[in-house]
């Protein structure tokens, strides 16, 4: 079957430390987005990639950072930049067709800050 | 700037009755594209509906319709014969030149 995976489903991060979620998509998509949702707040844009070993900030880039080697894969890495990193991460991925396709997305993950 | 508003943050709906929610946006864009996402329990967006800007006809799939317009910047959706696997939170997204805006969300309930 076709689609996104997220992992780990949740995630635990330190003071002071990194974390990395991963996400994987077999859907031959060029376009793959990271999305931060809060409680009672809509999805926003961390970053997006539309081709392999390019991507751009979306609004709220501070702290995060992301790598797109190869098409299937684009991981993003919360820094300890990030004072409030405890949030429900999305990733999604979209075709080749320009900005406007509809965007599949990842089962997500939960980052809790201990 | 780009906005997205959903006045709406909760919605009730009788099983096999219709519902409509709201949602209100902004843009300077004349290219852009409008979604409505449902998230159910599971937390995995799912895509409902799509309208492209420049079409004037309304997108419909199967009991979800959506009543677009585009002068009021409007774009509500309806659920018709509203089942209990409707219940969710909804989101209305605009989608200008790679901005990605989400609306905050209207909870739906369902009651049998």
């Amino acid at each position: 079957d076709g689609g996104i995976t997220q992992s780990p489903k949740y995630l635990f991060r330190k003071e002071g430390q990194n974390v990395t979620l991963s996400c994987e998509q077999n859907l031959n998509h060029d376009a793959m987005y990271w999305y931060r949702q809060d409680p009672g707040q809509g999805l926003r844009l961390i970053y997006y990639s539309q081709i392999v070993n390019d991507f751009q900030k979306g609004d709220i880039a501070e702290g995060y950072s992301v790598s797109r080697e190869k098409k299937e894969s684009f991981p993003l890495t919360v820094t300890s930049a990030q004072k409030n990193p405890t949030a429900f991460y999305l990733c999604a991925s979209s075709g080749g067709g320009g900005f406007g396709e509809t965007q599949y997305f990842g089962p997500g993950t939960r980052l809790l800050v201990l | 700037a780009q906005t997205v508003t959903q006045s709406q943050p909760e919605m009730s709906v009788q099983e096999a009755e219709t519902v409509t929610l709201s949602c209100t946006y902004d843009t300077s864009e004349s290219d852009y594209y409008l979604f409505w996402y449902k998230q159910p329990p599971s937390r995995q967006m799912i895509l409902v509906i799509r309208q492209e800007a420049y079409k004037q006809q309304n997108a419909t799939e199967n009991r979800f319709s959506v009543n677009f317009q585009k002068a009021a910047k409007s774009f509500s959706l309806k659920i018709s014969d509203s089942q209990l696997g409707d219940a969710a939170m909804y989101f209305c997204a605009l989608v200008g030149t790679y901005k990605y805006i989400f609306g905050t969300g209207t909870r739906l309930k369902v009651l049998a």
